[in-house]
């Protein structure tokens, strides 16, 4: 049983556009949400995160949406970059737990 | 600053070997370490974790095993290696308090064969 998923296995972007990943989650007890970034042959690392009293955090070309009330959240990057291309995992937690839940991850491609 | 190391990079092994991974963490104290592993298309499932020295707690029953000799060391183990143990294997890492964000190493591809 799945609590994040990303339902999108790869998504493919011109460069200069936007990309936009989903993730949702089942667990409403849920309150801190994160996108990593994985390259080939790499650990991940982390990128941006999003607390549930917040619906919106923005870093740089990064911007994390939450909606709640449909157990969503999503990343945008805008404008994508080819350097941008790798697979981007959401994950989530509760603040009672020290282990986040990861979604199988989204392969993102941009097109120079 | 604070740096994760993990050795080998890849390794392969016979099936029915023993198994060692060993992680290090350096430039802080008391962290949250964690063992992953990724196989192809199934995202990053987690293994083991531990909040202190000699505490673990296992997420998933199977032939791995992990220990935490010091503050700063995590080690995963095997006494023998089955085929779907191949994968990549991540360790990581989180402050005290720091609500899910965890800085990865950089991984070693472990091939059963």
């Amino acid at each position: 049983d799945q609590q994040v998923k990303q339902n999108s296995p790869s998504l493919s972007v011109q460069e200069g556009r936007i990309s936009i990943l989903n993730c949702d989650y089942t667990n409403s007890m849920f309150d801190y949400f994160l996108w990593y970034k994985k390259y080939p042959a790499e650990g991940p690392t982390f990128l941006i995160s999003i607390s549930s009293i917040k619906d919106k955090n923005e870093d740089g070309r990064f911007t994390v949406f939450l909606n709640k009330s449909a157990k969503h959240l999503s990343l945008h990057i805008v404008p994508s970059q080819p350097g941008d291309s790798a697979v981007y995992f959401c994950a989530a937690g509760s603040g009672g737990s020290y282990i986040p839940t990861f979604g199988r991850g989204t392969s993102l491609i941009v097109h120079p | 600053s604070q740096t994760i190391h993990q050795w080998p990079a890849t390794l392969v092994q016979p099936v029915g070997s023993p198994l060692s991974l060993e992680c290090t963490v350096e430039g802080t104290s008391n962290p949250n370490l964690y063992w992953y592993r990724q196989a192809a298309g199934r995202g990053l499932q987690l293994l083991f974790y531990s909040v202190g020295i000699g505490q673990i707690s296992s997420e998933v029953p199977q032939n791995l095993s992990a220990s935490r000799p010091q503050d700063r060391q995590f080690i995963l183990s095997s006494k023998k290696l089955l085929l779907s143990d191949s994968g990549f294997y991540l360790c990581a890492w989180e402050g005290p308090g720091a609500k899910g964000e965890q800085f990865f190493g950089p991984g070693t591809r472990l091939t059963v064969l």
